[in-house]
């Protein structure tokens, strides 16, 4: 089992330009999340699912889309890319919702 | 909204020294998990604690959940220079999601 892969594991925007995290697992989890990461700040959950075809906002949800059509996917979109954007962006999944989760290696982003 | 405090932010020890950090909350606490982070790579599950008062061993880390659940700890004896890295609690938001702690980031000189 690959567990939850990430792609892709790094990426330089441009101010404006628009781009696609895809998250992939294989244990068959109904929860998966989106998490970003910068210095000094720890993981802040951006965007959740609790099961294919839903997803409901974290805490800084702003500037992220997100969408859940297969159970196994969980797609992080950014519309128009900003420097604040500029960070490490983690996938996560768990079996059921707030019990042991398990990150992909995540994807590092630059927004010049 | 909810957040666990986690302290110390920072904390450099000399191999064979002890550690321990702390995670903090205002409310009752359901659950709360553990999380390492070495530099570079992805946090990895620890441990879970959801008993007051319960305390977990895993090697030379020992875990501790408040009386009150709302304090936790993480400690590690004689640390090594495998222990370097950022250890998150997190605590459960309504059983749905986690809200990670921000960190204590762990550097050990041999």
């Amino acid at each position: 089992n690959a567990g939850v892969t990430q792609t892709p594991k790094f990426r330089v925007l441009k101010t404006g330009q628009s781009m696609t995290l895809l998250c992939a697992q294989d244990m068959n989890h109904e929860y998966m999340y989106w998490y970003r990461q910068d210095p000094g700040m720890g993981l802040r959950l951006i965007h959740y699912s609790v099961g294919e075809g839903t997803t409901a906002k974290g805490e800084v949800p702003d500037g992220y889309n997100v969408s859940r059509l297969k159970k196994q996917n969980f797609l992080l979109g950014l519309e128009s890319a900003a420097p604040s954007q500029t960070s490490v962006y983690f996938c996560a999944s768990s079996l059921i919702g707030a019990e042991t989760q398990y990150f992909g290696p995540g994807t590092r982003l630059l927004v010049l | 909204g909810q957040q666990v405090m986690q302290i110390p932010q920072y904390q450099h020890v000399q191999e064979g020294e002890d550690f321990t950090t702390y995670c903090n909350s205002s409310t009752t606490l359901s659950n709360i998990q553990w999380y390492k982070q070495r530099p570079g790579g992805h946090p990895v599950f620890l441990i879970q604690l959801v008993k007051s008062g319960e305390v977990k061993k895993q090697k030379r880390l020992t875990f501790q959940f408040g009386e009150a659940k709302k304090n936790s700890s993480l400690h590690i004896t004689a640390t090594q220079t495998t222990d370097v890295g950022t250890y998150f609690c997190a605590e459960d938001q309504a059983g749905t999601a986690l809200i990670f702690g921000k960190g204590t980031t762990l550097s050990v000189s041999s």
